[in-house]
């Protein structure tokens, strides 16, 4: 079955302990994208790749890191949570950018900073 | 400036009543339009969308939208809603940059 698999769907943390939020997809898919979904702010971008070894920032990268390696995986890394990163989080991926090839969405990562 | 708007928070529909949800887009040219649909607890799911050509674009589950250029306007359309379309609704547009730009969604409630 095609999907994009986020772990863990849920995480309580502590301000300052890092975290890693794993997103892998079994399409092939060059292009994939990190979100994060706030009440009242919709679905804001944090970063994205458009291959192995190829990221960008999106609109909110700040507090953020990720990385490439395989083409397959795009974990998303929080060197050093705060509060203001408690958020629900989507990986997201396609075989490119545009509007040609719908997005596939994970079923998202609930996360809490204390 | 780009922007795309949901005007409506939270709509409340009886079931078998007809829907219909509102996208503006502010933006100079034709951008690429989409509807998504995010059930609880589950990720996005595309609805449909519109690149050029008939204003009027069929989706999954039952669902319309219509393209209206002079009111920089793609709504979102449904004859008769079922208790399975509670959810939340998504426009996105695609700008001339090829970044795909969210709305702040609209959750639909459907009440027996």
């Amino acid at each position: 079955e095609a999907q994009v698999t986020q772990n863990p769907r849920y995480l309580i943390t502590v301000t300052g302990k890092k975290l890693t939020v794993t997103c892998s997809q079994n399409m092939n898919h060059e292009y994939m994208s990190w979100y994060r979904q706030d009440p009242g702010l919709g679905l804001r971008q944090i970063y994205y790749s458009m291959n192995v070894e190829v990221t960008d920032k999106g609109d909110v990268p700040e507090g953020y890191k990720v990385s490439r390696k395989e083409k397959r995986n795009f974990p998303l890394i929080l060197e050093s949570p705060s509060p203001n990163q408690t958020s629900l989080y989507f990986c997201a991926s396609s075989f490119g950018p545009g509007g040609g090839s719908p997005l596939h969405f994970g079923n998202g990562t609930r996360l809490t900073v204390t | 400036a780009q922007s795309v708007t949901q005007p409506d928070i939270h709509i409340t529909v009886s079931e078998g009543a007809s829907l219909e949800l509102r996208c503006n887009y502010s933006y100079g040219a034709t951008p690429y339009l989409f509807w998504y649909v995010q059930s609880p607890g589950q990720g996005l799911q595309l609805l449909l969308k519109y690149f050029s050509g008939d204003t009027l674009v069929q989706g999954i589950k039952g669902f319309e939208a219509e393209f209206k250029r002079s009111q920089s306007s793609f709504n979102l359309r449904k004859p008769s809603v079922h208790w399975s379309d509670a959810a939340e609704y998504f426009c996105a547009v695609i700008f001339g940059n090829e970044k795909l730009t969210f709305g702040t969604g609209t959750r639909l409630t459907i009440i027996p």
